[in-house]
């Protein structure tokens, strides 16, 4: 089965700090993204990669960057936390393979609270 | 805008009862896939079902099934004989883009089973 890692399952951080999201995957998938949820938004895209050293902007980068320097491990960076950015975060991997779209694995999600 | 609608936030069904929840979809694409999730209360999001548009055959999966209506852009979920453990949030989401696998979800239903 894939495993997805997110390393924190709860962090509570304070306005102003940097603050580090790890998620670590172990099925060598292209793909990896991730996700804020929110209550009555669903899911909302923050970043995907779909390569190593590869970004995409999703819906909502706003607040936040990220890095892949390997390719199991995509890292969710929060600058300069703020208390509108308390959620949860999911990442998700996913393969290319020889479908062209392939269902998400997702990790356990890491709950954020900034105060 | 390529958005997912799920109208419902909030479901309940007898137990070995059947319940359908909705969701609806615009793309400007012919052929795309669609998904079904399943958020538990222990929240590690796990995928359900998977249409693909080009299918005119409802995709099943054991006691869930879907009834993808292509022309009207719907795409519902009905579970036959709930069982408690099928107790969740239900996440409908599809890849707008043809290219990558960036999913976009709806904002949710939450779906109680009542023993």
């Amino acid at each position: 089965d894939v495993k997805v890692t997110q390393s924190s399952r709860y962090l509570v951080k304070r306005t102003g700090e940097k603050v580090f999201l790890e998620c670590v995957q172990d099925m060598d998938h292209e793909n990896m993204f991730w996700y804020r949820q929110d209550p009555g938004l669903g899911l909302r895209l923050i970043y995907f990669s779909y390569d190593v050293k590869m970004k995409e902007k999703g819906d909502i980068p706003e607040g936040y960057s990220v890095s892949r320097e390997k390719k199991e491990r995509f890292s969710l960076i929060l600058e300069s936390a703020s208390t509108n950015q308390t959620s949860m975060y999911l990442c998700a991997s996913s393969s290319t393979g020889t479908a062209r779209i392939s269902p998400l694995h997702f990790g356990n999600g890491t709950r954020l609270t900034v105060t | 805008a390529q958005t997912v609608t799920q109208s419902q936030p909030e479901m309940s069904v007898q137990e070995a009862e059947t319940v359908t929840l909705s969701c609806t979809y615009d793309t400007s694409e012919s052929d795309y896939y669609l998904f079904w999730y399943k958020q538990p209360p222990s929240r590690q999001m796990i995928l359900v079902i998977r249409q693909e548009a080009y299918k005119q055959q409802n995709a099943t999966e054991n006691r869930f099934s879907v009834n993808f209506q292509k022309a009207a852009k719907s795409f519902s979920l009905k579970i036959s004989d709930s069982q408690l453990g099928d107790a969740a949030m239900y996440f409908c989401a599809f890849p707008p883009s043809r290219l990558n696998n960036d999913m976009r979800f709806g904002a949710g239903t939450r779906l109680t089973v009542k023993p």
